[in-house]
């Protein structure tokens, strides 16, 4: 059974901590990405990664950043958690090959609440 | 940013009957238009990805339509069950640029039995 595992399903943070989101995949996928929802405003992506070492921003880039150091990983990090960043966070990953016909593989969620 | 809207926000349906909601999304630069569910606590899984125009796509009683001229899909559930209950999300992958897709804000459907 295919499985896209985030590490934390809640987290409960303090303003001003570094915070680490880890998302593993083990489907072989290129591509992986980053979204948070946010009730009324959708799914909205922060960070997608084509390979490893490679990433681009999102819509939402701002107070985030990205790690893929090896393929199966994408980790997102809050290098300091604001309150505006509580949110529901989603992994996904997806078979390059297929671009945006390929579906997307996602996590459960990570409810980051910052306190 | 790109515009995807999904209507209506939230729907109840009493088990049994059927019921459609309706993605907006651009006409110009169509490439592809998913749709996902989403149950509480669970990963929001695919149900279609449809690429041409006029395609329909079936899976057991779910069932979408895709018009990009006019830009909209229709989904369809037909029967009710109380599994249905979800959310569900269309996303709209566009042929200008990257290979993001762009997110509707959801139909929330919720089955009353």
């Amino acid at each position: 059974d295919v499985k896209v595992t985030q590490s934390s399903r809640y987290l409960v943070k303090r303003t001003g901590e570094k915070v680490f989101l880890e998302c593993v995949q083990d489907m072989d996928h290129e591509n992986m990405f980053w979204y948070r929802q946010d009730p009324g405003l959708g799914l909205r992506l922060i960070y997608f990664s084509y390979d490893v070492k490679m990433k681009e921003k999102g819509d939402i880039p701002e107070g985030y950043s990205v790690s893929r150091e090896k393929k199966e990983r994408f980790s997102l990090i809050l290098e300091s958690a604001s309150t505006n960043q509580t949110s529901m966070y989603l992994c996904a990953s997806r078979n390059r090959d297929r671009g945006r016909t390929g579906e997307l593989f996602f996590g459960e969620g990570s409810r980051l609440t910052v306190l | 940013i790109l515009n995807v809207e999904q209507s209506p926000q939230s729907l109840h349906v009493q088990e049994g009957d059927s019921t459609n909601f309706t993605c907006s999304f651009p006409s110009s630069n169509f490439y592809a238009l998913h749709w996902y569910r989403w149950e509480t606590a669970k990963s929001p899984e695919a149900l279609f990805v449809m690429t041409l125009n006029g395609d329909e796509k079936k899976k057991g009683r779910i069932s979408a339509t895709l018009n990009t001229k006019e830009g909209y899909s229709y989904l369809y559930i037909k029967g009710s069950q109380p599994e249905d209950s979800a959310t569900y999300l269309c996303a709209f992958g566009s042929g200008f640029g990257n290979e993001k897709l762009t997110f509707g804000t959801g139909t929330r459907l919720t089955i009353i039995p």
